[in-house]
Formats: C-alpha cells, structure tokens, sequence
C-alpha cells in the first residue's frame, strides 16, 4: 500500500514557540491530506482538511491562525502549531487518501506534541 | 466536526470468544470505512462497504452494511491477541472529508 511518512515522531518545546510537523506521501502524489488529533484513549478529531496548491479548509472550531497548514506541494504538507500552550500536547496524525477506488486513508506514523 | 458514535467503547473479551463492534450513523451514508489502531500506532484501512445489505468478510472478520445504509457492523470471531487495538468506523462527508467515529478498543484476555 502507499507509504505516508511524518516527521518528528515525537517533539518537546517549551510554551511559546512554534513546531512544525511535516507530512510526505513517498509513493503517490496526493492533493489532498487531512490533519486530525487524537486525545489519549479517544477517537481521531479532523481539524482540516490540506489542498495542494490552495488554502487548507479548516473544520469548525478550529483555528486556522493557531494551526498553519501549507500544502505546497504534491507529496508534502505541514502543520505548524503557532505560539504552542500545554493544552496543545497532543498527538496529530496526517493522512492521504490513496489512488485505490476505496479511496482509503493511508496514515502517517503521528507527532506527539508535548508543551512544556 | 462530524463525530458518529460506536458501541460499546470499550470490550474486553477472552481469547476465543467473539467480538462486535457497531457504528450508528443517523444519515443515510455513501460508504462507511472500517479501520484499526494498535495500541501506539497509526490507523490502518481494513475494508469499505457501498452496498445496501452488503457483508464482506476477511479470514475472522466479517462487516456488514445495513439494509438503510445508516448503520454497519464488525465482527470478529474466535478472537486472538493480535486484534488487540481500537476498531473506527470512517464516513465520507459531502465535502470529501472523512470523519471517525468514536472507536471500540479491544482488549483480549489470554
């Protein structure tokens, strides 16, 4: 199946500063990739969705100038967590839709933020 | 954003004894999507159902699609350790996202 890679696996920053969190689809072009965030032990929650070569869209309650998405290319988009706060720890995970008629998910291996 | 609950949320079975878990969505849906996540790891696809009534089946896991295509089911029969994780179901929206419901983890007593 198509491989999607994030980086880092895990980040520790102090509150106040910013992360960014890249992820790549090594196998297939994807124009579009969604960001979701996972609380322990609960389900996954879609903050937005990322669009090549356009503004990401952004679901309700989720603010667009707290999380920075650029998807500026065809195999990567970025999550940047601007002025990170401790109630920001969370685990984030992209994913992309495949090629496949399923049109399933193929999931990065996550980023846990931790805000010190 | 778009949540659709699943029961029970939590189960926790004997090795050998059967497991289901149930997604209820209260619109009529296109597709519904099953994935797994291991405990630490990321979700992975397992299945997606498009019919009406439609039942599909992998090895011990068997997914059925309701006749109104509101609602699905995964089943596992005779449960092993390595099915350990939590069980979504995924729906497509109008816009092209996809939203998870709530998950079923399962944890299997040896």
């Amino acid at each position: 199946g198509a491989v999607v890679s994030q980086h880092p696996s895990w980040v520790i920053c102090k509150s106040g500063t910013s992360v960014k969190i890249e992820c790549r689809s090594l196998d297939f072009q994807a124009t579009t990739m969604f960001w979701y965030r996972q609380f322990p032990k609960q389900s996954l929650m879609l903050m937005a969705t990322s669009n090549e070569g356009s503004k990401a869209t952004y679901e309700q309650g989720v603010e667009k100038d707290k999380f920075l998405i650029n998807h500026a290319s065809l195999t990567l988009s970025t999550l940047t967590v601007t002025s990170a706060h401790p109630e920001d720890s969370s685990f984030y995970i992209c994913s992309a839709r495949g090629l496949a008629a399923t049109g399933e998910l193929f999931f990065g291996e996550g980023s846990r933020l931790t805000v010190l | 954003g778009q949540q659709v609950m699943q029961i029970p949320q939590y189960q926790h079975v004997q090795e050998g004894e059967d497991f289901t878990t149930y997604c209820n969505s209260s619109t009529t849906l296109s597709n519904i999507q099953w994935y797994k996540q291991r405990p630490g790891g990321h979700p992975v696809f397992l299945i997606q159902l498009v019919k009406s009534g439609e039942v599909k089946k992998q090895k011990r896991l068997t997914f059925q699609f309701g006749e109104a295509k509101k609602n699905s089911s995964l089943h596992i029969t005779a449960t092993q350790t390595t099915d350990v994780g939590t069980y979504f179901c995924s729906l497509p929206s109008t816009g092209n996202q996809f939203y998870f419901g709530t998950g079923t983890s399962l944890t299997v007593i040896p």
